[in-house]
């Protein structure tokens, strides 16, 4: 079964500091992993999406990810944040073969002044 | 190309009443799926849905909730005899292909339900 675990409920960082938001997975097959942001009263958007191929990815707002197999996680990083990434954000994995994707349980950033 | 509609986007109901839950995929999408999410919790899959038919029901619970996206109109999610702990942000997301898990999901902004 597959399954996803975000490290830290709640992240707060500086404005203009590296944001380093973690993930890691399980799966029995090669998964696809991605990185959803939620604000407030909002759905959910897709930052970036691993598939195949390049195992660092780069998404919207400056965000990128990096699929690391050894260490089964696709931490998400920024390299200075900004006010307007406050919002919780979403790890997701599903597999190769299904349509199912399996949720992280969220992790809220809080960027100060 | 609007995106994924739902409606209403705030719903309350009190113990023992029936909540119906709309969701317009994006045009071009014949896939739906819906998520519940509890506060301070990440989505939970309830249900897959192509045209008429259930794909995969395996999150929803074994009572009082169905799910059906008919030929013509939007998906509804059915809960009827609501209790408090139905309360929840309910997402509908669409999908252009089925089985191409790498196919991103387009969610719609939510219906909060708050039972009374």
């Amino acid at each position: 079964a597959q399954s996803v675990t975000q490290l830290g409920s709640h992240v707060s960082v500086s404005e203009g500091a590296l944001v380093l938001l973690r993930c890691n997975y399980s799966s029995s097959v090669p998964p696809y992993l991605f990185w959803y942001v939620q604000y407030p009263n909002q759905g959910l958007q897709l930052l970036l999406k691993y598939t195949t191929g390049a195992t660092l990815v780069k998404g919207i707002n400056g965000f990128e990810a990096e699929f690391k197999k050894s260490e089964t996680s696709f931490h998400l990083t920024k390299p200075s944040a900004h006010m307007s990434d406050a919002a919780e954000y979403f790890c997701a994995v599903s597999d190769t073969g299904g349509f199912k994707t399996i949720f992280g349980a969220g992790t809220r950033l809080f960027v100060k002044a | 190309n609007a995106g994924v509609m739902q409606n209403p986007r705030h719903l309350v109901r009190r113990r023992g009443q029936e909540a119906r839950l709309r969701c317009s995929p994006m045009k071009g999408h014949s896939h739906v799926y819906w998520y519940r999410q509890l506060p301070e919790e990440g989505l939970k899959f309830m249900v897959y849905l192509q045209k008429e038919n259930i794909i995969d029901e395996s999150g929803m619970p074994k009572e009082r909730f169905s799910a059906e996206f008919p030929k013509e109109g939007p998906s509804i999610l059915r809960i009827q005899q609501v209790v408090r702990g139905d309360s929840a942000a309910y997402f509908c997301a669409s999908s252009p292909q089925r089985g191409e898990a790498h196919n991103e999901q387009f969610f719609g902004p939510g219906t909060r339900l708050t039972v009374l």
